[in-house]
């Protein structure tokens, strides 16, 4: 069972701190990952997309990918209370024809 | 513009109507995808369509029934519905090869 593992949260940072999120997969020939933001009861938003080992930067957002170890973070510096959201991080094989593991989501809450 | 718009926002239903829920993009993405999603939990696949042809029906049960009219719409029709089928109903867009998928705001449903 491929399977895409993230910690429920809550996860609870002061604003302006930076806030670590991260999620795991245990298919090994996975080869796209994604974080996507979801305010409650809105639709998930692509927010970073990362494909290759190392880090990615857009922004106040940073993705970083390490396929050895199976594990790709999200890092939001300078945390704004409109971050606050559940954080799903979905990842991609082409052996699944198109279809998208997803992890449970991190709940994020920054206080002002 | 870069946007997937979904009509209606909200729909109520008995279960013995037949509506529809509706899915436009405008990127000019050639896959489109349908998911369900309940709360607290991430979004489930549904169908995916690919230039035009369903590529992938996830088991659903037939008492829902997808249509892609074009590259460009998609619809999802609803009969003889169950209330454990009441969810938040996603409608997502991506290039062929991208897999970026980016969600409209859903349709909101719920089966009395």
């Amino acid at each position: 069972q491929k399977e895409v593992e993230q910690n429920s949260g809550p996860l609870s940072v002061p604003e302006g701190a930076i806030a670590s999120l991260n999620c795991t997969y245990s298919d090994r020939g996975s080869q796209s990952f994604f974080w996507y933001r979801q305010y409650s009861g809105k639709s998930p938003e692509l927010i970073m997309s990362i494909y290759s080992n190392g880090d990615k930067e857009d922004g106040r957002f940073t993705a970083q990918l390490n396929k050895a170890s199976q594990y790709v973070s999200l890092l939001i510096r300078d945390s704004q209370p409109s971050d606050s959201a559940t954080y799903l991080c979905a990842v991609y094989n082409a052996g699944n024809n198109r279809k998208l593991i997803w992890g449970l989501g991190t709940s994020l809450a920054v206080n002002p | 513009d870069t946007e997937v718009t979904q009509t209606p926002k909200h729909l109520v239903m008995g279960m013995t109507n037949k509506k529809s829920l509706k899915c436009e993009q405008h990127m000019g993405h050639r896959a489109m995808y349908w998911y369900k999603q309940k709360a607290k939990k991430p979004p489930e696949l549904m169908f995916v369509y690919s230039y035009e042809k369903l590529s992938i029906n996830e088991s659903v049960p037939s008492r829902f029934s997808p249509e892609c009219p074009n590259s460009s719409l998609l619809n999802l029709h609803l009969h003889a519905l169950q209330p454990e089928d009441s969810a938040l109903y996603l409608c997502a867009s991506s290039q062929e090869h991208s897999y970026e998928q980016y969600f409209g705001p859903g349709t909101r449903l719920t089966v009395t």
